[in-house]
């Protein structure tokens, strides 16, 4: 069973534009850790933002920003006023108590200038 | 403080030969990991070790993949016959003892199986 749900596929904006990118997980673990990576185009997965299943204060760190509900199992996340340089593939991960990370299938976002 | 390094970058191998990667993690990272990524997909984990021995082993096709790592530190993964659907990203990455330190990624591996 997919653990970790990106519906969005594809998102295109224009330069200055808001983006925000959906997830959905699924876990019986009481405690457990949410990721967002980027891929660009060099291939090369960079950690974003990491939460922890105990603190659902949502935080903003620079144009980056996410939306933590374990109601709906949800961890959005926001890229404001985007930039050409934000264009990448953004992936969704879960890290339960075994430590490895189960992706979701990413959501490929361009920003055009 | 150097990244998680890997070899080579690119391979190209025609189906049924060979091949092997290596990775050299992060110094002090215990943890050490293989994920496969196919085009158009997320990474997916063949193989995690904690150290020099193996924590997770469940996807890995262990009739043609194997791997290990020496010493607690580089890891090699091998391919032994190759098929057509092994085409994907071998990504390497590493990370200390504890399911909230994210994973360092190495740039990987692009294997090309004609």
């Amino acid at each position: 069973a997919q653990k970790v749900t990106q519906a969005q596929t594809e998102i295109s904006v224009v330069e200055k534009e808001d983006v925000t990118l959906d997830c959905v997980y699924e876990t019986r673990d009481t405690t457990y850790y949410l990721f967002w990576y980027k891929q660009p185009p060099s291939g090369e997965l960079v950690f974003l933002i990491r939460r922890n299943s105990f603190d659902e204060q949502n935080e903003i760190s620079g144009r980056y920003s996410w939306n933590f509900q374990k109601s709906t199992s949800s961890f959005n996340f926001t890229i404001t006023a985007s930039q050409v340089v934000d264009s990448a593939v953004y992936f969704c991960a879960l890290s339960e108590n075994d430590y490895k990370l189960s992706f979701g299938a990413g959501t490929t976002v361009t920003v055009r200038a | 403080e150097a990244g998680v390094a890997q070899s080579p970058r690119y391979k190209i191998i025609e189906k049924r030969q060979s091949v092997a990667f290596w990775c050299n993690p992060i110094s002090g990272h215990a943890t050490l990991y293989w994920y496969q990524q196919i085009l158009g997909q997320g990474p997916k984990l063949l193989i995690q070790f904690q150290n020099n021995g193996v924590v997770d082993d469940s996807q890995l096709p262990k009739d043609r993949f194997s791997a290990e790592r020496l010493k607690g530190v580089d890891s090699t993964l091998k391919i032994q016959p190759a098929k057509l659907e092994d085409s994907a990203v071998y990504l390497c990455a590493s990370s200390l003892d504890d399911a909230a330190n994210e994973h360092f990624f190495g740039p990987g591996t692009r294997l090309t199986v004609l």
